[in-house]
């Protein structure tokens, strides 16, 4: 079956830390991948997304960067988190009746 | 950038009621979707229309798309306790990235 797996589910970190943050999926191959923020009572800001190994496109400049090192693997990286980074990352993949998400990670810079 | 805007913002109804919520966008799109957030949840999906179709339904469901006038609507009829989430809809424009309204709150009373 196919399935996306998000971990952490919650994270505190301090400001200056770095951060990893992995996203996989099962039961697919060469999907396309994706993270987004979401901002406290907000929508969502589709922040990376990645349509093979390698291959990165970001929407928005930011703290933040992203690697997808194998087919089904996706991470979000920062050196040094700011205060500004925390919120709900939500990975994603997509299928052709929409995306599939993961269950996030809640991240709180302190 | 192409976003869509839910409305209202936020809705509280009387379990039983019907819940209507609307979403508008800028530009010309593949398809809309519609996806429901629990709390500190990932997104699920609901609901995806082409932008061909005018009227889509799914159980307690239904989903209008008025190209013209660039919004759809997403009605869910018989509420329930249950159906108390954020709603948000997603417009298609590439096939490689749907891009979010900032969502409606539903709050169903029992």
């Amino acid at each position: 079956s196919q399935t996306i797996h998000q971990w952490p589910a919650t994270l505190v970190q301090p400001v200056g830390s770095p951060l990893s943050l992995e996203c996989t999926v099962e039961g697919t191959s060469n999907p396309n991948l994706y993270w987004y923020r979401q901002a406290a009572g907000r929508g969502l800001q589709l922040l990376f997304y990645s349509v093979g190994i390698g291959q990165i496109s970001s929407e928005v400049p930011q703290n933040l960067s992203a690697s997808r090192p194998q087919d089904r693997q996706f991470i979000l990286s920062s050196k040094k988190l700011l205060l500004s980074d925390s919120g709900f990352y939500l990975c994603a993949w997509v299928q052709s009746y929409g995306y599939t998400f993961g269950s996030g990670t809640r991240l709180t810079v302190v | 950038s192409q976003q869509g805007e839910e409305d209202p913002q936020a809705l509280s109804i009387q379990e039983g009621e019907n819940a209507t919520m609307n979403c508008s966008y800028k530009t010309s799109i593949n398809n809309l979707q519609w996806y429901r957030q629990n709390s500190g949840r990932g997104l699920v999906h609901l609901i995806l229309i082409r932008s061909n179709e005018r009227e889509k339904h799914s159980g307690r469901l239904r989903v209008t798309l008025d190209t013209s006038k660039k919004s759809s609507s997403l009605l869910i009829t018989a509420s329930r306790a249950a159906d108390t989430a954020s709603y948000f809809c997603a417009t298609d424009l590439t096939g490689n990235q749907f891009y979010f309204g900032t969502g409606t709150s539903l709050t169903v009373i029992p």
